[in-house]
């Protein structure tokens, strides 16, 4: 059975600082890993996805992502955190085949502060 | 103009009311999904149709019945409901085929408050 694991409930960084929200996954076939962000009281937005093309994946806002199969992880990075990207983030994954539902993490609380 | 759409965004309701929410995608996707999340945030899946069919139905209590009446369509019917069911759900599509496979476009939620 497929999985993900969101490792720190919440991160707090600096403006203008790194920003690393950690992803790791477990599946026994090819995955398709995915990045969503929630603001407050709003939907899920797609931030980047992992479909078996390039290990690093460029999203929207800023962020990417690197595909390590070695250590089944799919970090999401910000070279430079902006007050705006205070949000929930979602890690998740699905199978490469079949009807993909979409597993999901636990989710990260981001906060940025000046 | 809105890909995934669902109504009502919020709704506050008495115990062991029976009410809908319903969802419209207009990508001409053939897979339409429901999500439940908790007041953790914890997203987990429901429902999934393909076309109309139901295809994945997790472990989820016979007082929810999803409705497919065409597919683009997937509206969910909750019976008699409970303190528990307060949550936001979230109306989600994916094509079957094509760019960009495996992306899952979610609408914008609705929050049900239970009373």
């Amino acid at each position: 059975a497929q999985s993900v694991t969101q490792l720190g409930s919440h991160v707090s960084v600096s403006e203008g600082a790194l920003v690393l929200l950690r992803c790791n996954y477990s599946s026994s076939v090819p995955p398709y890993l995915f990045w969503y962000v929630q603001y407050p009281n709003q939907g899920l937005q797609l931030l980047l996805k992992y479909t078996s093309a390039a290990t690093l994946v460029k999203g929207i806002n800023g962020f990417e992502a690197e595909f390590k199969k070695s250590e089944t992880s799919f970090h999401l990075t910000k070279p430079s955190a902006h007050m705006s990207d205070a949000a929930e983030y979602f890690c998740a994954v699905s199978e490469s085949g079949g009807y993909n539902k979409l597993i999901f993490g636990a989710g990260t609380r981001l906060a940025v502060h000046p | 103009d809105t890909a995934v759409s669902q109504t009502p965004k919020y709704l506050v309701t008495q115990m062991g009311n029976d009410k809908s929410i319903k969802c419209e995608q207009n990508l001409g996707h053939d897979t339409m999904y429901w999500y439940k999340q908790d007041s953790k945030k914890f997203l987990k899946i429901m429902f999934s149709y393909n076309n109309k069919e139901l295809i994945i139905n997790e472990t989820v209590p016979n007082r929810f019945s999803p409705k497919s009446p065409d597919k683009a369509h997937l509206n969910l019917h909750i019976n008699s409901l409970e303190l528990g069911d307060s949550a936001v759900y979230f109306c989600a599509s994916r094509p079957n085929s094509g760019p960009p496979l495996g992306s899952i476009y979610f609408g914008e939620g609705s929050w049900l408050t239970v009373v």
